[in-house]
């Protein structure tokens, strides 16, 4: 079974700061992971994929992530919060073994001026 | 090239009520997936279908809901006599592959549901 774990369901960071956004995961395969951004009453928007390529991943608007199998985790970062980043922001792993996408809790990311 | 469509955008029905939730994937993909978010929790998958057939429908509770997603029109996830614990939205996402390949998902915008 794969699970996701998001540490802290709020993060709030200063306009200009690092955004860090943690995630761990658990799977008895090679995952798939994933980052996706729901802002408020929207859908899901793809920021990044990782499918067992580069282990650093560059997504969507200035966003990244980093695959570490030693870890377990696949962190998202970006150099620079804007106000715009303000989002809930979902991590999710898939195997190649015909599962579902497998979704954490969210994260619900604040920018301040 | 539009994305995936979802009506409504919100639906209230009182308790004992049907719902019908419609998806329609992006061009050209024929793998629809349905997931169901509640408040303050992450997405859950339901059901996995392709033109005609339930691929996977692990995630959905036993009774009262089913989905379709026949050869012309939209994929229909049907929620009969609703309860206030069907209250959530509801996602479609669709790929042009299965989830056995690295095909990404794209999401609609939901249907949120209210039972009254």
């Amino acid at each position: 079974a794969q699970s996701v774990t998001q540490l802290g369901s709020h993060v709030s960071v200063s306009e200009g700061a690092l955004v860090l956004l943690r995630c761990n995961y658990s799977s008895s395969v090679p995952p798939y992971l994933f980052w996706y951004v729901q802002y408020p009453n929207q859908g899901l928007q793809l920021l990044l994929k990782y499918t067992s390529a580069a282990t650093l991943v560059k997504g969507i608007n200035g966003f990244e992530a980093e695959f570490k199998k030693s870890e377990t985790s696949f962190h998202l970062t970006k150099p620079s919060a804007h106000m715009s980043d303000a989002a809930e922001y979902f991590c999710a792993v898939s195997s190649r073994r015909n599962t579902p996408l497998v979704f954490g809790k969210g994260t619900r990311l604040s920018v301040i001026a | 090239n539009a994305g995936v469509m979802q009506n409504p955008r919100h639906l209230v029905r009182r308790r004992g009520q049907e719902a019908r939730l419609r998806c329609s994937p992006m061009k050209g993909h024929s793998h629809v997936y349905w997931y169901r978010q509640l408040p303050e929790e992450g997405l859950k998958f339901m059901v996995y279908l392709q033109k005609e057939n339930i691929i996977d429908e692990s995630g959905m509770p036993k009774e009262r809901f089913s989905a379709e997603f026949p050869k012309e029109g939209p994929s229909i996830l049907r929620i009969q006599q609703v309860v206030r614990g069907d209250s959530a939205a509801y996602f479609c996402a669709s790929s042009a592959q299965g989830f056995t390949s690295t095909d990404t998902q794209y999401f609609g915008p939901g249907t949120r549901l209210t039972v009254l």
